[in-house]
């Protein structure tokens, strides 16, 4: 079954603190996996996309990683700011003719000053 | 370039009726997804349309709806509202000039049902 989990659910860190969040699926055949950014009543907005040939890949103080191997992605937030505070979603899409996406259920992360 | 834009932003219904919320898309996007978020559940995929067709669809029942207008413009119908289907509901605009088909999500419909 095709299934994308987040870890944690939420975290709370100090502004100016680094933090990694993670994201594992199942999803196969794969074909790209997308990390987004939602703040809250606001629509999902594309942080960085990555196909199976990229294992790195940054936007701004975000930097994406992909182990196509054990189908495991980071997301690596530096020195992060009041406005980081979010939903961060794993989005993963299938190599098929319907290019089906599967969704991770997100990290609520919390930065305090 | 505009965003996609979806109307209206909130809406307040109760048991039984309907509703029909739109979404238009960035100009020259010929695709448009709609998703259902609730809390703890995370965006479920409602249906896809490209070029006034539906080409998937999520696993909801027959009370969810859509179509797509020759401008691109779609609007998704719910009939006979349950309370469960209050949710923020997403339109995405989808690129097809990528190899991945990248998705621009609108800000959302807040749908609360009483």
């Amino acid at each position: 079954k095709n299934q994308v989990e987040q870890s944690p659910q939420s975290l709370i860190i100090l502004e100016g603190k680094n933090c990694t969040l993670q994201c594992n699926y199942t999803v196969s055949p794969f074909s790209n996996l997308r990390w987004y950014k939602q703040d809250t009543g606001r629509g999902p907005v594309s942080l960085t996309i990555m196909t199976f040939s990229e294992n790195t890949k940054s936007n701004g103080r975000y930097t994406a990683t992909l182990d196509a191997d054990t189908k495991q992605s980071s997301l690596h937030i530096t020195a992060s700011q009041l406005s980081d505070s979010a939903s961060y979603i794993c989005v993963v899409g299938e190599q098929t003719g319907a290019n089906n996406l599967f969704f991770g259920t997100g990290t609520r992360l919390t930065v305090i000053p | 370039k505009a965003g996609v834009t979806q109307t209206p932003r909130y809406l307040i219904k109760t048991r039984g009726q309907q509703v029909t919320l739109s979404c238009s898309p960035i100009s020259g996007h010929r695709s448009v997804s709609w998703y259902q978020q609730t809390p703890g559940q995370g965006l479920q995929f409602l249906f896809e349309y490209f070029s006034e067709t539906q080409r998937n669809k999520g696993n909801f029942p027959g009370r969810f709806s859509g179509r797509q207008f020759s401008n691109s413009r779609s609007e998704m119908n719910v009939s006979t509202l349950e309370l469960g289907d209050s949710a923020l509901y997403l339109c995405a605009s989808v690129s097809s000039g990528s190899s991945y088909n990248e998705q621009f999500f609108g800000p959302g419909t807040r749908l609360t049902v009483l």
